[in-house]
C-alpha cells in the first residue's frame, strides 16, 4: 500500500517568512492533492498535480511535484495568519480511480506568529 | 449549493450505544466516501460508493455499516460504539474516479465515546 510521508509534523513561523512543506510517497505518484484543514473544519482543495516537474500557484502558495512524482512540495510567500492550519497531502490511488479514496498524509500544522 | 452537509456536528456516545451519521451532497456526484481522523493521524477511509446501491470498505470498516439509496445520501452507521471510534469523521464526495476529481469535503462530526 502506498505511504505518505509530510515534513515537519509542525511547524511555527513568524509573520511574513516563506515557509515549505514536503510530502513523500513510498510510490510513485499518479495525482498528488494539496489540503488545508482549519482546526475543527473540513477540508479545503488547494491544488492537484499530475505530472513529473508540474508547478502550480494560487495566490502565495506553490505546489511542485518533482520529475520522479515521488516528492511534492508546498510553498508559502510571505506568509498570512490567514496561512495558519494543518496542511494535508493525498494521493489518488494507482488505478487512476479515485472511487477508493485517498491515501493522505498525517499532516504538517502551521501556526503563524504575529 | 450546499455542497457536502454531515450532521450532527457533535456528538457524545456510551459504549454500546449505536447512531448513524448523515451525509448529503447536492453536487449530483456519483462518488462518495467515509474517512475518520484521528489526533496526529491522516484521514484513513472507512467506505465508499462508486453510485446509489453499491458500496465497498476501504482501509478501517470494521465497526461501521454504510448505505447509499440515493445519489445524494450515504449514512454511516455506528453499531455498538467503542471507545475506539472516538474521532471526527468526515463525508466526501467527487463527480468521477481518476487523478482529476477532486474530492469535496463535508464539515465533519466530531464524536466520542464514553
Amino acid at each position: 500500500s502506498q505511504e505518505l510521508e509530510q515534513s515537519p509534523q509542525s511547524l511555527i513561523v513568524q509573520e511574513g517568512k516563506n515557509l515549505t512543506i514536503n510530502c513523500t510517497s513510498s510510490k510513485t505518484l499518479y495525482g498528488l492533492y494539496w489540503y488545508k484543514q482549519k482546526y475543527g473544519e473540513g477540508l479545503i482543495f488547494l491544488m492537484m498535480l499530475q505530472k513529473g516537474g508540474e508547478e502550480k500557484s494560487h495566490e502565495k502558495i506553490t505546489a511542485k511535484l518533482d520529475e520522479k512524482k515521488q516528492q511534492s512540495s508546498l510553498h508559502i510567500t510571505a506568509s498570512q495568519p490567514s496561512h495558519a492550519g494543518i496542511y494535508l497531502c493525498g494521493a489518488a490511488p494507482y488505478s487512476g480511480g479515485g472511487a477508493d479514496g485517498l491515501t493522505f498524509g498525517k499532516g504538517t500544522h502551521l501556526i503563524i506568529q504575529p | 449549493n450546499a455542497g457536502v452537509t454531515q450532521t450532527p456536528k457533535f456528538r457524545i456516545l456510551k459504549i454500546g450505544q449505536s447512531m448513524t451519521l448523515q451525509c448529503t451532497q447536492d453536487m449530483n456526484h456519483n462518488y462518495m466516501y467515509w474517512y475518520r481522523q484521528d489526533p496526529g493521524m491522516g484521514l484513513k477511509l472507512i467506505y465508499y460508493s462508486v453510485g446509489a446501491g453499491i458500496t465497498d470498505k476501504g482501509e478501517v470498516p470494521n465497526g461501521y455499516n454504510v448505505s447509499r439509496s440515493t445519489t445524494e445520501d450515504f449514512p454511516l452507521r455506528l453499531e455498538l460504539a467503542a471507545p475506539s471510534q472516538t474521532s471526527v469523521y468526515f463525508c466526501a464526495s467527487s463527480y468521477g474516479q481518476g487523478v482529476y476529481n477532486e474530492q469535496f469535503f463535508g464539515p465533519g462530526t466530531r464524536l466520542t465515546v464514553l
